[in-house]
């Protein structure tokens, strides 16, 4: 089964870019992956649906400020513009025939 | 827009079972567009994937989790449940119910992206 690797943390200043990245186990590189974020003390939050292609499909309600992409095996999350509310644990997820993984988090700090 | 909501008892003693129920709201838990799962958080930890199932009853499980859970839908309540035996302290979390997509093809239904979240219910393991 796949397995994703995350950055336990992260940090950028408010207004600024952040890329996090989740990195697919060898074998399943092509696989398409979703982001969510968890602001603290709250359920997570379904963010994006992104492809190997770099194509992604975001969920409702989610701001023009965060986008997906791909480059390999890896899988990224860019939040233009931080706003003090970024602030959360982002996890991405993947899955397989009969199987769901998710990746150990990044928590992202906004200075 | 279908919305989710998580009940039962926030205690449990140790092997003993936990027993969770996830509410559909504004739409049909026997649609064919969706899965329905389970997922927990034990504190200050990350997410973890319990087991998933379709409206006809489908299932499929973790294997680490495999032998204690048991998930089953009520479709005339528009609930699916979930069953987790023995249950120890390394149990207690937050629970998670969530609407994955499905889509239909070739006669075989998979499941997709995990798009929808419940609020979550802690579970405490404890005497």
């Amino acid at each position: 089964q796949p397995v994703l690797t995350q950055s336990s943390s992260a940090s950028a200043s408010l207004g600024s870019s952040v890329k996090l990245t989740c990195t697919l186990s060898s074998g399943h590189s092509s696989y398409i992956i979703a982001w969510h974020q968890q602001q603290p003390g709250k359920a997570p939050r379904y963010l994006m649906k992104l492809e190997g292609s770099g194509s992604y499909n975001k969920g409702s309600g989610v701001p023009d400020r965060f986008s997906g992409s791909s480059s390999g095996a890896d899988r990224y999350l860019t939040i233009s513009n931080l706003q003090s509310e970024d602030e959360a644990d982002y996890y991405c997820e993947t899955w397989d025939s009969n199987t769901r993984v998710f990746g150990g988090g990044t928590k992202l700090t906004v200075l | 827009q279908l919305q989710l909501q998580e009940s039962g008892p926030g205690l449990v003693k140790p092997s003993e079972t936990l027993s969770l129920t996830c509410t559909v709201s504004g739409g049909s838990i026997s649609s064919s567009s969706y899965y329905w799962g389970w997922i927990r958080q034990p504190p200050g930890k990350g997410l973890e994937w319990i087991g998933s199932i379709y409206y006809s009853g489908s299932t499929y499980y973790n294997p680490s989790l495999k032998s204690r859970v048991t998930i089953s839908v009520d479709t005339s309540k528009n609930q699916f449940s979930l069953k987790l035996s023995s249950v120890t302290a390394a149990d207690t979390a937050v629970y998670y119910c969530a609407r994955v997509d499905g889509y239909c093809s070739g006669g075989s239904c998979y499941d997709d992206v995990l798009s929808g979240w419940g609020q979550g219910t802690l579970v405490t393991v404890s005497s």
